[in-house]
Protein backbone atom coordinates (compact mmCIF):
# COMPACT_ATOMS: atom_id res chain seq x y z
CA UNK A 1 0.00 0.00 0.00
CA UNK A 2 1.74 2.70 -1.23
CA UNK A 3 0.88 6.26 0.39
CA UNK A 4 3.78 7.83 -1.55
CA UNK A 5 3.35 7.35 -5.09
CA UNK A 6 5.61 8.75 -8.55
CA UNK A 7 4.26 6.75 -10.73
CA UNK A 8 6.87 7.99 -13.68
CA UNK A 9 9.78 5.34 -13.07
CA UNK A 10 11.69 7.74 -15.48
CA UNK A 11 11.91 10.63 -17.37
CA UNK A 12 13.97 12.46 -19.78
CA UNK A 13 14.63 16.22 -20.21
CA UNK A 14 16.57 18.30 -22.85
CA UNK A 15 19.80 20.48 -21.63
CA UNK A 16 18.11 23.77 -20.49
CA UNK A 17 14.53 22.75 -20.50
CA UNK A 18 12.55 22.12 -17.49
CA UNK A 19 11.95 18.48 -15.64
CA UNK A 20 8.80 18.58 -13.44
CA UNK A 21 8.80 15.65 -11.35
CA UNK A 22 5.79 14.80 -9.83
CA UNK A 23 4.19 13.00 -6.32
CA UNK A 24 0.80 11.95 -5.41
CA UNK A 25 0.01 11.24 -1.84
CA UNK A 26 -2.65 9.35 -0.17
CA UNK A 27 -2.19 10.04 3.56
CA UNK A 28 -3.72 13.20 4.71
CA UNK A 29 -2.10 13.18 8.08
CA UNK A 30 1.56 13.87 6.14
CA UNK A 31 2.19 17.28 6.80
CA UNK A 32 6.06 17.59 5.87
CA UNK A 33 6.99 16.62 2.01
CA UNK A 34 11.04 16.28 1.27
CA UNK A 35 12.29 15.56 -2.06
CA UNK A 36 16.08 13.62 -2.22
CA UNK A 37 18.35 13.12 -5.67
CA UNK A 38 20.54 9.96 -5.37
CA UNK A 39 23.34 9.10 -7.66
CA UNK A 40 24.25 5.53 -8.09
CA UNK A 41 26.49 4.18 -5.04
CA UNK A 42 25.44 7.67 -2.98
CA UNK A 43 23.22 7.81 -0.13
CA UNK A 44 20.28 9.98 -1.11
CA UNK A 45 21.02 14.29 -1.06
CA UNK A 46 18.59 16.53 0.83
CA UNK A 47 17.18 19.05 -2.35
CA UNK A 48 14.27 20.53 -0.86
CA UNK A 49 11.54 20.66 1.38
CA UNK A 50 7.57 22.25 1.97
CA UNK A 51 5.64 22.79 5.06
CA UNK A 52 1.98 21.72 4.23
CA UNK A 53 0.88 25.47 5.62
CA UNK A 54 2.80 26.82 2.20
CA UNK A 55 2.12 25.64 -1.62
CA UNK A 56 5.61 26.65 -2.73
CA UNK A 57 9.03 26.83 -1.84
CA UNK A 58 12.11 27.66 -3.94
CA UNK A 59 15.74 27.76 -3.82
CA UNK A 60 17.93 28.62 -6.31
CA UNK A 61 16.84 26.07 -9.68
CA UNK A 62 14.61 24.10 -7.92
CA UNK A 63 11.24 24.92 -6.80
CA UNK A 64 8.52 22.59 -4.92
CA UNK A 65 4.53 22.88 -5.71
CA UNK A 66 2.00 21.51 -2.78
CA UNK A 67 -1.18 21.38 -4.02
CA UNK A 68 -3.44 20.22 -0.60
CA UNK A 69 -6.73 19.65 -2.09
CA UNK A 70 -5.62 17.18 -4.72
CA UNK A 71 -2.32 15.97 -2.53
CA UNK A 72 0.01 16.00 -5.21
CA UNK A 73 3.22 17.63 -5.46
CA UNK A 74 6.19 18.38 -8.15
CA UNK A 75 9.11 19.42 -8.17
CA UNK A 76 10.26 21.44 -11.23
CA UNK A 77 14.08 22.00 -11.96
CA UNK A 78 14.79 24.77 -14.53
CA UNK A 79 16.89 24.83 -16.24
CA UNK A 80 18.09 21.08 -16.29
CA UNK A 81 21.33 20.38 -16.44
CA UNK A 82 23.41 17.40 -16.93
CA UNK A 83 24.32 16.75 -14.05
CA UNK A 84 20.74 16.50 -12.17
CA UNK A 85 20.47 13.39 -13.61
CA UNK A 86 19.56 10.94 -10.81
CA UNK A 87 17.21 9.07 -9.27
CA UNK A 88 14.63 12.06 -7.55
CA UNK A 89 12.58 10.50 -4.55
CA UNK A 90 9.63 12.19 -2.86
CA UNK A 91 9.29 11.97 1.26
CA UNK A 92 7.22 12.69 3.55
CA UNK A 93 6.03 12.81 7.31
CA UNK A 94 3.13 12.60 8.86
CA UNK A 95 1.93 15.16 11.63
CA UNK A 96 3.42 16.44 14.50
CA UNK A 97 5.92 14.14 16.42
CA UNK A 98 6.26 12.23 13.49
CA UNK A 99 9.64 10.44 13.09
CA UNK A 100 9.57 8.07 9.78
CA UNK A 101 10.07 9.40 6.46
CA UNK A 102 7.82 7.66 4.18
CA UNK A 103 8.76 7.70 0.58
CA UNK A 104 8.08 6.93 -2.63
CA UNK A 105 9.73 4.35 -5.30
CA UNK A 106 11.44 6.93 -7.53
CA UNK A 107 11.69 8.86 -10.79
CA UNK A 108 15.14 8.20 -12.84
CA UNK A 109 16.06 11.78 -14.58
CA UNK A 110 17.99 11.90 -17.41
CA UNK A 111 19.20 15.05 -19.37
CA UNK A 112 20.38 14.71 -22.25
CA UNK A 113 22.87 17.33 -23.82
CA UNK B 1 32.00 18.94 7.98
CA UNK B 2 32.31 15.33 7.92
CA UNK B 3 28.38 13.87 6.48
CA UNK B 4 27.00 11.02 7.81
CA UNK B 5 29.95 8.12 7.37
CA UNK B 6 28.93 3.97 7.77
CA UNK B 7 31.04 1.59 7.57
CA UNK B 8 31.67 -0.95 5.67
CA UNK B 9 31.03 -0.14 2.36
CA UNK B 10 29.95 -3.31 1.11
CA UNK B 11 29.78 -6.68 3.21
CA UNK B 12 28.47 -10.29 1.85
CA UNK B 13 27.57 -12.70 4.40
CA UNK B 14 25.54 -16.23 4.38
CA UNK B 15 22.08 -17.30 5.12
CA UNK B 16 21.77 -17.05 8.80
CA UNK B 17 24.69 -15.39 9.81
CA UNK B 18 24.36 -12.58 11.59
CA UNK B 19 25.55 -8.94 10.72
CA UNK B 20 26.79 -5.64 12.58
CA UNK B 21 26.79 -2.29 10.47
CA UNK B 22 27.91 1.50 11.68
CA UNK B 23 26.74 4.78 11.59
CA UNK B 24 28.25 8.29 12.93
CA UNK B 25 26.02 11.07 12.74
CA UNK B 26 27.01 14.52 11.12
CA UNK B 27 28.46 16.49 14.31
CA UNK B 28 25.71 17.86 16.67
CA UNK B 29 23.16 16.00 15.26
CA UNK B 30 21.42 13.65 18.02
CA UNK B 31 19.11 11.93 16.06
CA UNK B 32 19.61 8.46 13.47
CA UNK B 33 17.45 6.77 11.59
CA UNK B 34 17.77 3.40 9.57
CA UNK B 35 16.49 2.47 6.64
CA UNK B 36 16.34 -0.09 4.12
CA UNK B 37 16.47 -0.08 0.22
CA UNK B 38 15.65 -2.87 -2.17
CA UNK B 39 16.51 -2.23 -5.67
CA UNK B 40 13.91 -0.31 -7.66
CA UNK B 41 11.96 0.49 -4.03
CA UNK B 42 12.51 4.02 -2.08
CA UNK B 43 13.83 3.73 1.63
CA UNK B 44 11.67 1.62 3.90
CA UNK B 45 12.42 3.14 7.49
CA UNK B 46 13.71 0.31 10.38
CA UNK B 47 14.12 2.32 13.24
CA UNK B 48 14.71 5.44 14.67
CA UNK B 49 16.72 6.34 17.59
CA UNK B 50 16.86 9.98 19.73
CA UNK B 51 19.13 10.71 22.63
CA UNK B 52 19.91 6.63 23.01
CA UNK B 53 16.67 6.10 23.27
CA UNK B 54 14.40 4.01 20.09
CA UNK B 55 11.60 6.76 19.32
CA UNK B 56 10.40 4.38 16.49
CA UNK B 57 10.11 1.53 14.56
CA UNK B 58 8.97 0.22 11.48
CA UNK B 59 7.55 -3.20 9.74
CA UNK B 60 10.38 -5.47 10.30
CA UNK B 61 10.82 -8.70 12.21
CA UNK B 62 12.77 -8.55 15.84
CA UNK B 63 15.83 -10.31 14.02
CA UNK B 64 16.41 -6.64 13.72
CA UNK B 65 17.60 -4.77 16.45
CA UNK B 66 19.45 -1.54 17.19
CA UNK B 67 21.46 0.69 19.77
CA UNK B 68 23.03 4.22 20.13
CA UNK B 69 25.93 5.14 21.84
CA UNK B 70 26.61 8.19 24.34
CA UNK B 71 28.32 9.77 21.15
CA UNK B 72 25.38 9.77 19.10
CA UNK B 73 26.61 6.87 16.45
CA UNK B 74 24.79 3.80 15.80
CA UNK B 75 24.74 0.00 15.15
CA UNK B 76 22.32 -1.78 13.06
CA UNK B 77 22.17 -5.87 14.01
CA UNK B 78 20.12 -8.46 11.97
CA UNK B 79 20.51 -11.79 13.16
CA UNK B 80 19.82 -15.08 10.95
CA UNK B 81 20.33 -13.54 7.80
CA UNK B 82 18.00 -14.19 5.50
CA UNK B 83 18.58 -13.86 1.26
CA UNK B 84 15.56 -11.07 1.51
CA UNK B 85 17.75 -8.91 3.77
CA UNK B 86 20.05 -8.51 0.89
CA UNK B 87 19.92 -4.30 0.23
CA UNK B 88 21.34 -1.38 0.52
CA UNK B 89 21.50 0.08 4.36
CA UNK B 90 20.93 3.67 4.93
CA UNK B 91 21.93 5.45 8.49
CA UNK B 92 20.41 9.30 8.19
CA UNK B 93 21.03 11.78 10.82
CA UNK B 94 19.28 14.98 12.09
CA UNK B 95 20.03 17.32 14.97
CA UNK B 96 16.68 16.38 16.29
CA UNK B 97 13.82 13.94 16.26
CA UNK B 98 10.33 14.69 14.58
CA UNK B 99 8.58 16.29 11.39
CA UNK B 100 9.80 18.69 9.65
CA UNK B 101 13.59 18.42 10.56
CA UNK B 102 15.56 16.92 7.20
CA UNK B 103 17.36 14.03 7.76
CA UNK B 104 20.45 13.86 6.28
CA UNK B 105 21.96 10.11 4.84
CA UNK B 106 25.22 8.31 4.28
CA UNK B 107 25.83 6.25 1.80
CA UNK B 108 24.99 3.30 2.55
CA UNK B 109 25.86 -0.34 3.10
CA UNK B 110 25.13 -2.67 0.80
CA UNK B 111 24.23 -6.05 1.81
CA UNK B 112 24.55 -9.30 -0.23
CA UNK B 113 23.10 -12.25 1.37
CA UNK B 114 24.16 -15.50 -0.08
Amino acid sequence: DQQVKQNSPSLSVQEGRISILNCDYTNSMFDYFLWYKKYPAEGPTFLISISSIKDKNEDGRFTVFLNKSAKHLSLHIVPSQPGDSAVYFCAAYSGAGSYQLTFGKGTKLSVIP
Amino acid sequence: DAGVTQSPTHLIKTRGQHVTLRCSPISGHKSVSWYQQVLGQGPQFIFQYYEKEERGRGNFPDRFSARQFPNYSSELNVNALLLGDSALYLCASSLVSGSSYEQYFGPGTRLTVT
